[in-house]
């Protein structure tokens, strides 16, 4: 399995600032994934993190809001940018714990212990 | 993408009893996945079952999987006060899932003592 964290483990911001997210694993990993859960609910899918290339953005969200960077096989980063009081959630990073040709479609998600954002 | 529905939304029983919690999804899977979150904190990866697996083990934990129907079943036997948490299933879909997981709206179990 693997071992994930996530800088900040949480913050309160002032709105129209942004934030941005760590997300580090212990091992190379091909597919990083964020996730957004706001208070109550479950998780939702915001974006693919893509090695070397533009994450891809799940429907409702876009770039410009979330820019997203994976440098690496071990490293990405999420920023909430111009923050509203809607922003308020907890953001998680997860992985599916393999990287290159030993990926098959059944791979267990490990997730982060998460980011805990209040947007004032 | 939709999310699936679990029920019951909320659960309470008394430590050493039996807690059943159900999944409905509505595309075609690769797999099923149960996660554990206490208090708003991390998800724990509970247990994976594939599309072509019926029921699946993992000690007190007993996962039931109906592709026709398009559910699941979580039964967790035995519990205990450290049972207490939401309880969400996530399903990777087919085709072209990309290992994606579209959640389900969870399940709040609470064991007491």
């Amino acid at each position: 399995s693997a071992v994930i964290s996530q800088k900040p483990s949480r913050d309160i911001c002032q709105r129209g600032t942004s934030l941005t997210i760590q997300c580090q694993v212990d091992s190379q990993v091909t597919m990083m994934f964020w996730y957004r859960q706001q208070p109550g609910q479950s998780l939702t899918l915001i974006a693919t993190a893509n090695q070397g290339s533009e994450a891809t953005y799940e429907s409702g969200f876009v770039i410009d809001k979330f820019p997203i960077s994976r440098p690496n096989l071990t490293f990405s980063t999420l920023t909430v940018s111009n923050m509203s009081p809607e922003d308020s959630s907890i953001y998680l990073c997860s992985v599916d714990g393999l990287a290159g040709a030993l990926r098959t479609n059944q791979e267990t998600q490990y997730f982060g212990p998460g980011t805990r954002l209040l947007v004032l | 993408s939709q999310q699936g529905e679990e029920d019951p939304q909320a659960l309470s029983i008394q430590e050493g009893e039996n807690a059943t919690m159900n999944c409905s999804y509505k595309t075609s899977i690769n797999n099923l996945q149960w996660y554990r979150q206490n208090s708003g904190r991390g998800l724990v990866h509970l247990i994976l079952i594939r599309s072509n697996e019926r029921e699946k083990h993992s000690g007190r934990l007993r996962v039931t999987l109906d592709t026709s129907k398009k559910s699941s079943s979580l039964l967790i036997t035995a519990s205990r006060a450290a049972d207490t948490a939401s309880y969400f299933c996530a399903t990777d879909e087919h085709p072209g899932g990309g290992n994606k997981l579209t959640f389900g709206t969870g399940t709040q179990l609470k064991v007491e003592l």
